[in-house]
């Protein structure tokens, strides 16, 4: 079983819409929890961390998470063609600072 | 954020060569740096953790005799493949990892071909 699953897409959006991307774990030892963005060609950026249960939001980004569910979600709102990449979630392992990723979710937005 | 560079940011080499990636953490000090492998369309494959001052951890399956890290200090950790073959050709990309929540900054990629 995979530590950290996505749905891979393609997922397609219109510009000015609401991006979901979900993500679980299998881990229940995991902590801390992390979106990264990644356009093609290019290194990981980090956009959001969460660490307790509930919604965290920054900009236009929210992130979600359930730990009862083992579950992680991002919300993109009014999103742009900008935003159109690979998404990936990834948590820790316990109490190691090292992360699994998904595999990731691949978003176009389309204008 | 922390903020990381590679270099070079990409290279080819000749089968056989051994080629040497920097990462730089250039903002605080990492006392942990880990360093990935990324093929196209694949998933981020974690390949070490470089400790300061310490040998490196490598995860099974990764050759730690090709694949030569060494982190002499808190701001530099070096990936040295050895003896590069086509197969190797890759997307190689290090993290620093920074304050208590573990959080991973990447540095920006160094692409290798071997030819």
């Amino acid at each position: 079983q995979k530590e950290v699953e996505q749905n891979s897409g393609p997922l397609s959006v219109p510009e000015g819409a609401i991006a979901s991307l979900n993500c679980t774990y299998s881990d229940r030892g995991s902590q801390s929890f992390f979106w990264y963005r990644q356009y093609s060609g290019k290194s990981p950026e980090l956009i959001m961390s969460i660490y307790s249960n509930g919604d965290k939001e920054d900009g236009r980004f929210t992130a979600q998470l359930n730990k009862a569910s083992q579950y992680v979600s991002l919300l993109i709102r009014d999103s742009q063609p900008s935003d159109s990449a690979t998404y990936l979630c990834a948590s820790t392992r316990g109490g190691s600072e090292k992360l699994v990723f998904g595999k990731g979710t691949k978003l176009t937005v389309n204008p | 954020g922390a903020v990381v560079s590679q270099h070079p940011s990409w290279v080819i080499c000749k089968s056989g060569t051994s080629v040497k990636i920097e990462c730089r953490s250039l903002d605080f000090q990492a006392t942990t740096m880990f360093w990935y492998r990324q093929f196209p369309k694949k998933s981020l494959m974690l390949m070490a953790t470089s400790n300061e001052g310490s040998k490196a951890t490598y995860e099974q399956g990764v050759e730690k005799d090709k694949f030569l890290i060494n982190h002499a200090s808190l701001t530099l950790s070096t990936l040295t493949v050895t003896s590069a073959h086509p197969e190797d050709s890759s997307f190689y990309i290090c993290s620093s990892a920074g304050g208590s929540n573990h959080e991973q900054f990447f540095g920006p990629g160094t692409r290798l071909t071997v030819l």
